[in-house]
């Protein structure tokens, strides 16, 4: 099947600063990806649509100037967290539609200290 | 609100014992249905899914039926192994949506 990948699998940061997550499709455009955040023993929750060339829809109660979302191309799209704080930390995860079937990356392991 | 309600783990289970993980959901209307599995250190990979009532999916072994008089999706598998140890997540998409709504995971463990 189709493959989307992220980078960084894990990341560290200290608290204020910002981290950058990518996801991109490997073998497919996608003009449409989807960020997801999911805490400890819970549901992944989706936090944003990503729209290639126009301005993320983000899902009531996230902050847009938060997670910053950014999908430049037809094959990446880029999730930053700004001034992190230990609250972010949190398993970010990212899809992509092909062919209409939802595939996911491995996901990134955002720990903030 | 639409939501998914999945059984809490974690299920630990001998090779071999017979697999049951319930999952119910509420909805406006006839969602298509997904069970998704996510192995240690991957990502969310589709396992099967059921588009309309009395609809079978199956995958690997595993089977779920569209329940409509029950608003069920419960995830079976006679006999498990141990390469089947991962965390389990029903999913629904309404039909109009775009949003897929998971449930909170059960994580199987299955022993030698």
């Amino acid at each position: 099947g189709a493959v989307v990948s992220q980078h960084p699998s894990w990341v560290i940061c200290k608290s204020g600063t910002s981290v950058k997550i990518e996801c991109r499709s490997l073998d497919f455009q996608a003009t449409t990806m989807f960020w997801y955040r999911q805490f400890p023993k819970q549901s992944l929750m989706l936090m944003a649509t990503s729209n290639e060339g126009s301005k993320a829809t983000y899902e009531q109660g996230v902050e847009k100037d938060k997670f910053l979302i950014n999908h430049a191309s037809l094959t990446l799209s880029t999730l930053t967290v700004t001034s992190a704080h230990p609250e972010d930390s949190s398993f970010y995860i990212c899809s992509a539609r092909n062919t209409g079937e939802l595939f996911f990356g491995e996901g990134s392991r955002l720990t903030v200290l | 609100g639409d939501s998914v309600t999945q059984m809490e783990g974690p299920v630990t289970l001998s090779e071999e014992a017979c697999l049951t993980i319930n999952c119910t959901y509420t909805a406006t209307g006839y969602p298509s249905l997904f069970w998704y599995v996510q192995y240690p250190g991957e990502g969310l990979q589709l396992l099967l899914k059921a588009t309309k009532a009395d609809d079978k999916g199956s995958n690997k072994g595993f089977e779920a039926t569209y329940r409509k008089e029950t608003t069920s999706f419960h995830l079976e598998k006679g006999s498990v192994q141990v390469s089947d140890s991962a965390v389990y997540f029903c999913a629904q998409l309404g039909r109009s949506s775009y949003k897929l709504i998971f449930g909170s995971g059960t994580r199987l463990l299955v022993r030698p």
